[in-house]
């Protein structure tokens, strides 16, 4: 059972380009959350998502950012006109519930998104 | 509101030598609160979680974590020190009642140096 897989590890945009960062759950994982790292910082919390509907986008930016996890296919974070301030290393959990039993969140090993 | 405060930004030990990563939480409801650590360019590894169950909380690796409820602390600790210990430590609670892994709210982090 391969982990969260999260691709492209390293990514490279130039100011205004739009990024697109993809993440794999685990296999028969539904929920699928978004967090930003920002250097020396801890990770925050971005977006909670399951099969085509957003739970939880509280902690995105209000513009330029959206995320989306279709009913095929990986979950993307789509960062639009990209800026310096978004270098940051993203990175992608999953688990099979929410629950805090018998359950834990998976993350991926992030990509590391650098503006130049 | 949730929030988690890593007392001390940079740890150095001696191999063989115990460990103490010191966390602080604040929380309006009974929390769930992990510890997970970061190897440099690597994903996240959950290393315990606390649930409202035993205080003391058995992990990976030799670690452990006590719940005290009355110093609303959870300090991780580890008797002897090993090289490969060496990573970025990350106190977290649940930003969620229900004590689930959506929006994790994660410490600033305390990265560990072993030295030989």
């Amino acid at each position: 059972n391969a982990g969260v897989m999260q691709n492209p590890r390293h990514l490279v945009r130039r100011r205004g380009q739009e990024a697109r960062l993809r993440c794999s759950p685990m296999k028969g994982h539904s929920h699928v959350y978004w967090y930003r790292q920002l250097p020396e910082e801890g990770l925050k919390f971005m977006v909670y998502l399951q099969k085509e509907n957003i739970i939880d986008e509280s902690g995105m930016p209000k513009e330029r950012f959206s995320a989306e996890f279709p009913k095929e296919g990986p979950s993307i974070l789509r960062i639009q006109q990209v800026v310096r301030g978004d270098s940051a290393a993203y990175f992608c959990a999953s688990s099979p519930a929410t629950s805090r039993v018998n359950t834990e969140a998976f993350f991926g090993q992030g990509t590391r998104l650098t503006v130049v | 509101a949730q929030s988690v405060t890593q007392l001390d930004s940079h740890v150095s030990v001696s191999e063989g030598t115990p460990v103490l990563l010191r966390c602080n939480y604040s929380s309006s409801y009974s929390p769930s609160l992990f510890w997970y650590v970061q190897h440099p360019n690597k994903g996240l590894q959950l290393l315990l979680k606390y649930t409202s169950a035993a205080t003391l909380v058995k992990g990976i690796n030799g670690f452990e974590a006590e719940f005290k409820k009355s110093e609303t602390s959870f300090h991780l600790t580890k008797p002897s020190a090993h090289m490969s210990d060496a990573a970025e430590y990350f106190c977290v609670v649940s930003g969620s009642p229900s004590g689930g892994y959506n929006k994790l709210i994660f410490g600033a982090g305390t990265r560990l140096a072993v030295h030989p």
